[in-house]
Protein backbone atom coordinates (compact mmCIF):
# COMPACT_ATOMS: atom_id res chain seq x y z
CA UNK A 1 0.00 0.00 0.00
CA UNK A 2 1.05 3.49 -0.72
CA UNK A 3 2.04 5.44 2.43
CA UNK A 4 -0.88 7.96 2.73
CA UNK A 5 -2.55 8.65 6.28
CA UNK A 6 -5.64 10.61 6.63
CA UNK A 7 -6.29 11.80 10.18
CA UNK A 8 -8.97 12.05 11.77
CA UNK A 9 -10.06 8.92 11.10
CA UNK A 10 -13.80 9.55 12.13
CA UNK A 11 -15.04 12.87 13.29
CA UNK A 12 -18.26 13.91 14.71
CA UNK A 13 -18.98 17.56 14.97
CA UNK A 14 -21.69 20.54 15.47
CA UNK A 15 -22.82 22.50 12.21
CA UNK A 16 -21.10 26.01 11.84
CA UNK A 17 -17.61 24.26 13.59
CA UNK A 18 -14.48 24.71 11.61
CA UNK A 19 -13.24 21.33 10.76
CA UNK A 20 -9.71 20.42 9.02
CA UNK A 21 -8.43 16.99 7.65
CA UNK A 22 -5.29 15.94 7.11
CA UNK A 23 -3.83 14.07 4.42
CA UNK A 24 -0.40 13.12 4.83
CA UNK A 25 1.83 11.25 1.85
CA UNK A 26 5.89 9.02 2.41
CA UNK A 27 5.69 8.76 -1.58
CA UNK A 28 7.02 12.13 -2.53
CA UNK A 29 4.15 12.50 -5.01
CA UNK A 30 3.19 15.74 -6.93
CA UNK A 31 -0.14 15.48 -7.20
CA UNK A 32 -2.44 15.25 -4.35
CA UNK A 33 -6.27 15.40 -4.09
CA UNK A 34 -9.64 15.63 -1.91
CA UNK A 35 -12.48 13.47 -2.90
CA UNK A 36 -16.06 12.47 -0.97
CA UNK A 37 -17.75 9.63 -1.12
CA UNK A 38 -21.20 9.46 -0.70
CA UNK A 39 -24.31 6.71 -1.36
CA UNK A 40 -25.26 7.34 -5.34
CA UNK A 41 -22.74 9.81 -6.25
CA UNK A 42 -19.57 8.01 -6.19
CA UNK A 43 -16.57 9.94 -5.20
CA UNK A 44 -16.54 13.26 -6.21
CA UNK A 45 -13.68 15.38 -6.38
CA UNK A 46 -13.09 18.50 -4.00
CA UNK A 47 -9.96 20.09 -4.37
CA UNK A 48 -6.37 19.06 -6.01
CA UNK A 49 -2.69 20.13 -6.17
CA UNK A 50 -0.13 19.67 -8.51
CA UNK A 51 2.44 21.23 -6.50
CA UNK A 52 3.52 23.06 -3.07
CA UNK A 53 0.72 26.06 -2.61
CA UNK A 54 -0.21 24.95 -6.00
CA UNK A 55 -3.98 24.16 -5.68
CA UNK A 56 -7.38 24.21 -7.83
CA UNK A 57 -10.64 23.61 -7.30
CA UNK A 58 -12.52 20.35 -8.37
CA UNK A 59 -16.43 19.38 -9.04
CA UNK A 60 -17.91 20.40 -5.60
CA UNK A 61 -15.18 22.80 -4.14
CA UNK A 62 -18.62 25.14 -2.80
CA UNK A 63 -17.72 25.23 1.15
CA UNK A 64 -14.04 23.74 1.48
CA UNK A 65 -10.68 25.11 1.09
CA UNK A 66 -7.18 23.64 1.03
CA UNK A 67 -3.57 24.32 1.53
CA UNK A 68 -0.40 22.29 0.51
CA UNK A 69 2.51 24.25 2.33
CA UNK A 70 4.45 21.37 1.80
CA UNK A 71 4.62 17.69 -0.38
CA UNK A 72 3.65 15.86 1.65
CA UNK A 73 0.37 17.30 3.42
CA UNK A 74 -2.52 18.63 2.01
CA UNK A 75 -5.49 19.98 4.62
CA UNK A 76 -8.96 20.12 4.02
CA UNK A 77 -11.03 22.87 5.92
CA UNK A 78 -14.66 23.44 6.17
CA UNK A 79 -14.83 26.90 7.12
CA UNK A 80 -18.32 25.90 9.11
CA UNK A 81 -19.33 22.76 8.50
CA UNK A 82 -23.17 21.93 7.76
CA UNK A 83 -25.15 18.56 7.60
CA UNK A 84 -25.02 18.24 3.54
CA UNK A 85 -21.03 17.90 4.49
CA UNK A 86 -21.68 14.49 6.29
CA UNK A 87 -19.73 12.16 4.21
CA UNK A 88 -16.49 9.89 3.59
CA UNK A 89 -13.70 11.89 2.73
CA UNK A 90 -10.63 10.18 0.68
CA UNK A 91 -7.39 11.56 0.21
CA UNK A 92 -5.47 10.22 -3.09
CA UNK A 93 -1.83 10.78 -4.51
CA UNK A 94 -0.26 10.47 -8.40
CA UNK A 95 3.28 11.21 -9.63
CA UNK A 96 2.37 12.08 -13.07
CA UNK A 97 -1.39 11.64 -13.45
CA UNK A 98 -0.89 12.29 -17.44
CA UNK A 99 1.38 8.95 -18.10
CA UNK A 100 0.25 5.32 -18.74
CA UNK A 101 2.11 3.37 -15.81
CA UNK A 102 0.95 6.19 -13.50
CA UNK A 103 -1.30 4.79 -10.68
CA UNK A 104 -3.31 6.69 -8.32
CA UNK A 105 -3.77 5.83 -4.73
CA UNK A 106 -6.25 6.24 -2.36
CA UNK A 107 -5.86 6.75 1.89
CA UNK A 108 -8.06 4.86 4.18
CA UNK A 109 -10.69 7.87 4.61
CA UNK A 110 -12.23 10.04 6.76
CA UNK A 111 -15.92 9.29 8.30
CA UNK A 112 -17.42 12.85 9.11
CA UNK A 113 -20.37 13.50 10.98
CA UNK A 114 -21.97 16.82 11.44
CA UNK A 115 -25.13 16.79 13.74
CA UNK B 1 -20.30 17.80 -19.32
CA UNK B 2 -17.67 15.23 -18.58
CA UNK B 3 -19.55 12.27 -17.09
CA UNK B 4 -19.40 8.57 -16.29
CA UNK B 5 -23.15 6.60 -15.78
CA UNK B 6 -22.60 2.96 -14.35
CA UNK B 7 -26.04 1.55 -15.04
CA UNK B 8 -26.25 -1.50 -12.34
CA UNK B 9 -26.61 -0.32 -8.94
CA UNK B 10 -26.61 -3.52 -6.98
CA UNK B 11 -25.83 -6.88 -8.60
CA UNK B 12 -26.04 -10.13 -6.74
CA UNK B 13 -24.58 -13.52 -8.14
CA UNK B 14 -23.42 -16.84 -7.48
CA UNK B 15 -20.38 -18.14 -6.85
CA UNK B 16 -19.04 -19.24 -10.60
CA UNK B 17 -21.16 -17.00 -12.14
CA UNK B 18 -19.35 -14.39 -14.83
CA UNK B 19 -19.78 -11.19 -14.02
CA UNK B 20 -20.10 -7.74 -16.73
CA UNK B 21 -20.78 -4.66 -15.16
CA UNK B 22 -21.32 -1.75 -17.41
CA UNK B 23 -19.79 1.80 -17.47
CA UNK B 24 -20.24 4.79 -19.91
CA UNK B 25 -18.54 7.77 -20.09
CA UNK B 26 -19.44 11.34 -21.58
CA UNK B 27 -16.17 13.17 -22.38
CA UNK B 28 -14.44 15.18 -25.09
CA UNK B 29 -11.59 14.41 -26.43
CA UNK B 30 -8.92 11.83 -25.24
CA UNK B 31 -10.50 9.80 -22.13
CA UNK B 32 -8.42 7.42 -19.79
CA UNK B 33 -10.59 4.93 -17.94
CA UNK B 34 -10.40 2.89 -14.92
CA UNK B 35 -12.07 0.31 -12.35
CA UNK B 36 -11.61 0.84 -9.20
CA UNK B 37 -13.09 -1.90 -6.36
CA UNK B 38 -13.37 -0.45 -2.79
CA UNK B 39 -13.85 -4.06 -0.34
CA UNK B 40 -15.93 -3.53 2.81
CA UNK B 41 -14.47 -0.96 4.85
CA UNK B 42 -11.47 -0.45 2.52
CA UNK B 43 -10.11 2.28 0.78
CA UNK B 44 -9.93 2.09 -3.39
CA UNK B 45 -8.06 0.07 -5.27
CA UNK B 46 -7.15 -0.21 -9.00
CA UNK B 47 -8.34 -3.04 -11.00
CA UNK B 48 -7.14 -1.95 -14.20
CA UNK B 49 -6.64 0.96 -16.06
CA UNK B 50 -6.51 1.92 -20.66
CA UNK B 51 -5.02 4.67 -21.59
CA UNK B 52 -4.77 3.39 -25.10
CA UNK B 53 -3.67 0.74 -27.33
CA UNK B 54 -5.26 -2.18 -27.10
CA UNK B 55 -8.57 -1.96 -25.91
CA UNK B 56 -8.93 -5.20 -24.27
CA UNK B 57 -7.46 -4.69 -20.89
CA UNK B 58 -6.43 -7.08 -18.05
CA UNK B 59 -6.40 -6.23 -14.54
CA UNK B 60 -5.49 -7.88 -10.50
CA UNK B 61 -7.51 -10.67 -9.88
CA UNK B 62 -8.57 -12.03 -13.15
CA UNK B 63 -10.85 -8.69 -13.84
CA UNK B 64 -10.66 -7.55 -17.11
CA UNK B 65 -12.33 -4.78 -19.52
CA UNK B 66 -12.97 -3.73 -22.87
CA UNK B 67 -13.07 -0.17 -24.08
CA UNK B 68 -15.56 0.08 -26.87
CA UNK B 69 -14.87 3.48 -28.40
CA UNK B 70 -18.05 3.49 -30.70
CA UNK B 71 -19.79 2.83 -27.39
CA UNK B 72 -18.64 5.16 -25.27
CA UNK B 73 -18.22 2.37 -22.95
CA UNK B 74 -15.82 0.70 -20.32
CA UNK B 75 -17.08 -2.53 -18.99
CA UNK B 76 -15.72 -4.72 -16.48
CA UNK B 77 -15.98 -8.67 -17.32
CA UNK B 78 -14.77 -11.46 -14.47
CA UNK B 79 -15.16 -15.23 -16.52
CA UNK B 80 -16.05 -16.72 -12.70
CA UNK B 81 -16.16 -14.48 -9.62
CA UNK B 82 -15.54 -15.76 -6.13
CA UNK B 83 -17.23 -14.91 -2.63
CA UNK B 84 -14.39 -12.43 -2.04
CA UNK B 85 -15.22 -10.79 -5.27
CA UNK B 86 -18.08 -8.73 -2.73
CA UNK B 87 -17.10 -5.42 -2.95
CA UNK B 88 -18.39 -1.38 -4.50
CA UNK B 89 -16.83 -1.42 -7.93
CA UNK B 90 -16.28 2.23 -9.64
CA UNK B 91 -15.76 3.34 -13.09
CA UNK B 92 -14.23 6.57 -13.54
CA UNK B 93 -12.40 8.46 -16.16
CA UNK B 94 -10.20 11.60 -16.52
CA UNK B 95 -9.20 13.63 -19.77
CA UNK B 96 -5.74 14.16 -21.39
CA UNK B 97 -3.16 16.50 -19.49
CA UNK B 98 -6.21 17.45 -16.64
CA UNK B 99 -4.26 16.89 -13.73
CA UNK B 100 -5.12 13.17 -12.91
CA UNK B 101 -8.49 14.80 -12.02
CA UNK B 102 -11.22 11.72 -11.64
CA UNK B 103 -14.89 11.42 -12.67
CA UNK B 104 -16.36 8.71 -10.77
CA UNK B 105 -19.41 6.91 -11.54
CA UNK B 106 -22.11 6.20 -9.44
CA UNK B 107 -20.65 2.72 -8.19
CA UNK B 108 -22.35 -0.86 -8.26
CA UNK B 109 -22.19 -2.81 -5.22
CA UNK B 110 -21.38 -6.57 -5.81
CA UNK B 111 -22.73 -9.28 -4.17
CA UNK B 112 -21.41 -12.95 -4.20
CA UNK B 113 -23.92 -15.28 -2.52
CA UNK B 114 -21.49 -18.74 -1.48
Amino acid sequence: DAGITQSPRHKVTETGTPVTLRCHQTENHRYMYWYRQDPGHGLRLIHYSYGVKDTDKGEVSDGYSVSRSKTEDFLLTLESATSSQTSVYFCAISEAPSSRTDTQYFGPGTRLTVL
Amino acid sequence: AQSVSQHNHHVILSEAASLELGCNYSYGGTVNLFWYVQYPGQHLQLLLKYFSGDPLVKGIKGFEAEFIKSKFSFNLRKPSVQWSDTAEYFCAASGGNQGGKLIFGQGTELSVKP
